[in-house]
């Protein structure tokens, strides 16, 4: 059982480029989210998802794009990068959303240069 | 949403000591969860707590869901406790998991 697992762990862009992060769980969970760390600070939520089909903006959803076709699949893109969204990014899986107990990937270090 | 506040922020322990780490929320909560940021970064689940107490070897958790708070309790620490501990809540009605700052915990030999 694998859990959540993210895509790449380390990821070098410049300044306009795009990328997408990946994330997939094989927990069958409904709900998925994307958070963020920046240095000194707790994780900050990004987007999120209820179930395939449903996705929702977090506290800071600005720079990025979600979708959800599948339940397993719930991939972050970062449409023109910027400096800005140099951070570690950690997508999350849940059962049942809010009162149920989250589980997270390992984490994608991203600088943008 | 919900503020989370994490006391202290910065903790120095002799090998052997224990120590006490204290979450506050400023309303009520349908989730809590205690989490070990080690030193490579992953996030490791210690426990969820919404209320009660639980324990897992020497680590062990109290929630007093009425008094918005929630205590992370570390006996007998080992240098591989070291990291970074956040506890994050979610508040009624939310989807958003909403973190601490942390307590650095630095467990020296």
């Amino acid at each position: 059982n694998a859990g959540v697992t993210q895509t790449p762990k380390f990821q070098v862009l410049k300044t306009g480029q795009s990328m997408t992060l990946q994330c997939a769980q094989d927990m069958n969970h409904e709900y998925m989210s994307w958070y963020r760390q920046d240095p000194g600070m707790g994780l900050r939520l990004i987007h999120y998802s209820v179930g395939a089909g449903i996705t929702d903006q977090g506290e800071v959803p600005n720079g990025y794009n979600v979708s959800r076709s599948t339940t397993e699949d719930f991939p972050l893109r970062l449409l023109s990068a910027a400096p800005s969204q140099t951070s570690v990014y950690f997508c999350a899986s849940s059962y049942g959303g809010g009162s149920t107990e989250a589980f997270f990937g390992q984490g994608t270090r991203l600088t943008v240069v | 949403g919900i503020q989370v506040e994490q006391s202290p922020p910065d903790l120095i322990l002799q090998e052997g000591a224990n120590s006490t780490l204290r979450c506050n929320f400023s309303d009520s909560v349908n989730n809590l969860q205690w989490f070990h940021q080690n030193p490579w970064g992953q996030l490791i689940n210690l426990f969820y707590i919404p209320s009660g107490t639980k324990q897992n070897g020497r680590l062990s958790a109290t929630t007093v869901a009425t008094e918005r708070y929630s205590l992370l309790y570390i006996s007998s620490s080992q240098t591989t406790d070291s990291g970074v501990y956040f506890c994050a809540g979610t508040g009624a009605g939310s989807y958003q998991l909403t973190f601490g700052k942390g307590t650095k915990l630095s467990v020296i030999p």
